[in-house]
Order: structure tokens, then sequence, then C-alpha cells
């Protein structure tokens, strides 16, 4: 059974461009989570896609954006880069009831961006 | 969402047994508790879950208090492999907060 895929691995970015990370979960899980690591800020939940519809959202700003599609790939978006956007962006994904996470999250490898 | 407690960093010999600690006093009363590790350059990974009752897998133990407001995860033999942080995550609202997590390094 394959598992996340996050892509790309790595990416270096400049200031103001705008950056689209990718995840596709294993096959069967409907929910997809995605979280921020910096050395400074740890493990930060951004937000939660379950039936193309976001769940639930962390403390982030507009700049930083989801989706998902039809077959539970999704994706993130962060527009207008900063300096301190540079970090591992992770995805996971579970199994999940409308009303409630069901299984224990299952992590892709990581996206590390950078920003210059 | 309930804060969690854990000690920032710990170590233990290898072969020997590792008590991790966490307290959890805001826990509600439906909320699992759930403990994952992320070894370095690694995501993190699934170690063990429970609500009230103790827990064991082929990874560790989790040991719940009786109050909630606290739970151990248990390494019965701790290896080279097992240093990782160790993050302690009581599951609110469907939102998985990690927290800082304790470090474990394994001493051979």
């Amino acid at each position: 059974k394959a598992g996340v895929t996050q892509t790309p691995r790595y990416l270096i970015k400049t200031r103001g461009q705008q950056v689209t990370l990718s995840c596709s979960p294993i096959s069967g899980h409907r929910s997809v989570s995605w979280y921020q690591q910096t050395p400074g800020q740890g493990l930060q939940f951004l937000f939660e896609y379950f039936s193309e519809t976001q769940r639930n959202k962390g403390n982030f700003p507009g700049r930083f954006s989801g989706r998902q599609f039809s077959n539970s790939r999704s994706e993130m978006n962060v527009s207008t880069l900063e300096l301190g956007d540079s970090a591992l962006y992770l995805c996971a994904s579970s199994l999940r009831l409308p009303d409630k996470i069901t299984g224990e999250l299952f992590f892709g490898e990581g996206s590390r961006l950078t920003v210059l | 969402d309930a804060k969690t407690t854990q000690p920032n960093s710990m170590e233990s010999n290898e072969e020997e047994p590792v008590h991790l600690p966490c307290n959890h006093s805001t826990i509600s009363g439906t909320d699992y508790i759930h403990w994952y590790r992320q070894l370095p350059s690694q995501g993190p990974e699934y170690v063990i879950h429970g609500l009230t009752s103790n827990v064991n897998n082929r990874m560790a133990s989790l040991a719940i208090a009786e109050d909630r407001k606290s739970s151990t995860l248990i390494l019965h033999r701790a290896t080279l492999r097992d240093a990782a942080v160790y993050y302690c995550i009581p599951l609110t609202g469907n939102q998985f907060y990690f927290g800082t997590g304790t470090s474990l390094t394994v001493i051979p």
C-alpha cells in the first residue's frame, strides 16, 4: 500500500512569489491535513480537508490556502511569500467520518520550502 | 484545545526501558490521547493511542492515569532507532496540536 506522497520535496522561491504544494493521500483516506514545521515554532496545524471541504483551520494568515479534489488529492498554496514561510510543509492523511477523525495520521516526507 | 506539558529532553541507555511522561490536565472526557514520534529528517509517525485503559502494541505501551490528566509512553527496551522527538497529543475537535515534544536520546 503506497504511503502519502508529497511533491515537490525541495523548492526555492523568492519573496513575493507564490508556491503550490501537492499531497496524494493513502488510498481510501479522505482526510488530508497540512502542517508547517519550523525550528522555532515546531509543528503547527494549517488546515484539514475532507470530502473537498475545509473542515478545520489553524491560525495562519489568508495567504495560506488549500483545496482538495474529488480523488482526495490536496494542494496547498502560499501567496506573496515571506522569508518566514521557509519551512518543512507536511501533509498527513487519515480515515474520517463526517464528524470525527477515526484513525491515526499518516505523514508524508514533506516539502521543504526555502524563501530567499 | 487541551494543553500538554512534556519534558524538553530525556536520555536513556540502550536496551533499558524508557518512560516518557505527559501532563494534559485540561483534556476532555472524550479526547483520545495520541502519541507520535518524529525521527530525524522524517515526517511524524504514529506510535499509539488510547482513551481510558492502558494500551499495548508492538511499538510501545501507553499508561493512562485514572483521572486522565496524565499519561506515560513506555518503550520497553530502547534502541538507537528510538531516538526521536515524541509528541503527546490529546485529539480535540478533530485537530492534532503537536506542541514541542520530548527529544529522546538513546545512549549506546
